[in-house]
């Protein structure tokens, strides 16, 4: 069945990066387009960006253009976000969500990933 | 891009109806056919449950109905349900190809 897993819970002060990943499994890999959606607390989701697996094809919101990097390692059926110059208003969970391609909705949402960013 | 207007909180008896609104602008659920929303249970990932508007996918429940009109779609849950308490999300896809996503609706079972 269709799983994608999601690194743990991290801690990290300001200024610092963290790199989120999110293992699928159950499907074909590169068929897929993969989203990172975060959600900050008491607030709605916020969309980040999207990576085509198959290309390695990126597109980031303007917002984090710069800050984020999006890749994938075919070889493991993993994506990552690599999100840098952290401040308290990057605390959130971050969810990688899985779309058919041209579909334009969130099929299946991965299980969160918390990053608190504390001094 | 701002987030889309949903009502922080709406809240009905089991077996009652009600209606989530979720308001945008002509860039984003005015010109879009794709709005979809998700009901998203605490500590659990959200569920997609309707895309494109009106479409449910397999499995979800029909008491669940989506619909547009300018620039404001709209969730219906009917024959409410303890279990149908959740935060519920719309989003749409955009003119400039991004995703924006509503503020929020925490759904009340009375």
């Amino acid at each position: 069945q269709v799983q994608v897993v999601q690194s743990g819970a991290e801690v990290k002060k300001p200024g610092a990066s963290v790199k989120i990943s999110c293992k699928a499994s159950g499907y074909t890999f590169a068929n897929y387009y993969m989203h990172w959606v975060r959600q900050a607390p008491g607030q709605g989701p916020e969309w980040m960006g999207i990576i085509d697996p198959s290309g390695a094809v990126t597109k980031n919101t303007q917002k984090f253009q710069g800050r984020a990097t999006m890749t994938t390692d075919t070889s493991t059926s993993t994506v990552y976000m690599e999100l840098r110059s952290l401040t308290s208003e990057d605390t959130a969970v971050y969810y990688c969500v899985r779309e058919v391609p041209h579909t334009r909705y969130f099929e299946y949402w991965g299980q969160g990933s918390l990053v608190t960013v504390s001094s | 891009q701002s987030a889309l207007t949903q009502p922080a909180s709406v809240s009905a008896s089991p077996g009652q109806s009600l209606t989530i609104s979720c308001t945008g602008s002509s860039s984003d659920v005015g010109s879009s056919n794709h709005v979809s929303w998700y009901q998203h249970h605490p500590h659990k990932a959200p569920q997609l449950i309707i895309y494109d508007v009106t479409s449910r996918p397999s499995g979800v429940s029909n008491r669940f109905s989506g619909s547009k009109s300018g620039n404001t779609a709209s969730l219906t849950i009917s024959g409410l349900q303890a279990d149908d308490e959740a935060d519920y999300y719309c989003t749409s896809y955009t003119s400039r190809y991004t995703y924006v996503f509503g503020s929020g609706t925490k759904v009340t079972v009375l």
